[in-house]
């Protein structure tokens, strides 16, 4: 059974600390990637990675970084947290698509994470 | 660019069918997705459609796709509480694995 697995389901952390969401699949998946979900506005993407230590931004890296040192981890930093980073932070992997194989994202069970 | 809509609430009674809509502008997409997110949980794969298919059933589940106006409907028959849930379509946009999410519908249904 496909399995994604992030680290925390809740997390509290005050402004200017460094944050580290960490995400873990078992199905020996090439991609991997970090949304962040607010209300209206769906999953926007913040970084992905292809493969073991690749990153590439997505539409809102600013303030993010990313770690891929094992294939099945893709961590998720925040290197000082800020209030407007309040919120519900979801991990994702997948196979490459192409040909008849689709792109079939498997999603974590989110993060939701409060910065004070 | 590349973007996906929907509404963002639909609220239909319980037994009633559910149409979700979706547009999308990327006429080179592969596939079409949806996903289904219960409250406080991931997103979960309900089905997905291939880009030269117009229709695709699956038990309550009828999937339409109208590639010439970039249109993807879900419904969803006999509508259950348990039904309940933001429902976001997506599509692939290229084959190295980004997809596109459109903004959520909130289905709620009543007894």
């Amino acid at each position: 059974d496909v399995k994604v697995t992030q680290s925390s389901r809740y997390l509290v952390k005050r402004t200017g600390e460094k944050v580290f969401l960490e995400c873990v699949q078992d199905m020996d998946h090439e991609n991997m990637f970090w949304y962040r979900q607010d209300p209206g506005l769906g999953l926007r993407l913040i970084y992905f990675s292809y493969d073991v230590k690749m990153k590439e931004k997505g539409d809102i890296p600013e303030g993010y970084s990313v770690s891929r040192e094992k294939k099945e981890r893709f961590s998720l930093i925040l290197e000082s947290a800020s209030t407007n980073q309040t919120s519900m932070y979801l991990c994702a992997s997948s196979l490459p698509g192409g040909g008849v194989r689709t792109d079939t994202q498997y999603f974590g069970p989110g993060t939701r994470l409060t910065v004070l | 660019g590349e973007d996906v809509e929907q509404s963002l609430f639909l609220s239909v009674r319980e037994g009633d069918s559910s149409v979700i809509n979706c547009t999308y502008t990327d006429s080179s997409s592969t596939y079409l997705y949806w996903y289904k997110q219960e409250p406080g949980a991931g997103l979960q794969l309900l089905t997905y459609i291939f880009s030269n298919m117009d229709m695709k059933q699956d038990q309550r589940l009828t999937v339409l796709l109208n590639k010439k106006d970039k249109h993807l409907s879900l419904r969803i028959a006999d509508t259950q509480t348990g039904d309940s849930a933001i429902y976001f379509c997506a599509e692939s946009i290229d084959q190295g694995g980004k997809l596109i999410f459109g903004q959520g519908t909130e289905l709620s249904v009543k007894p």
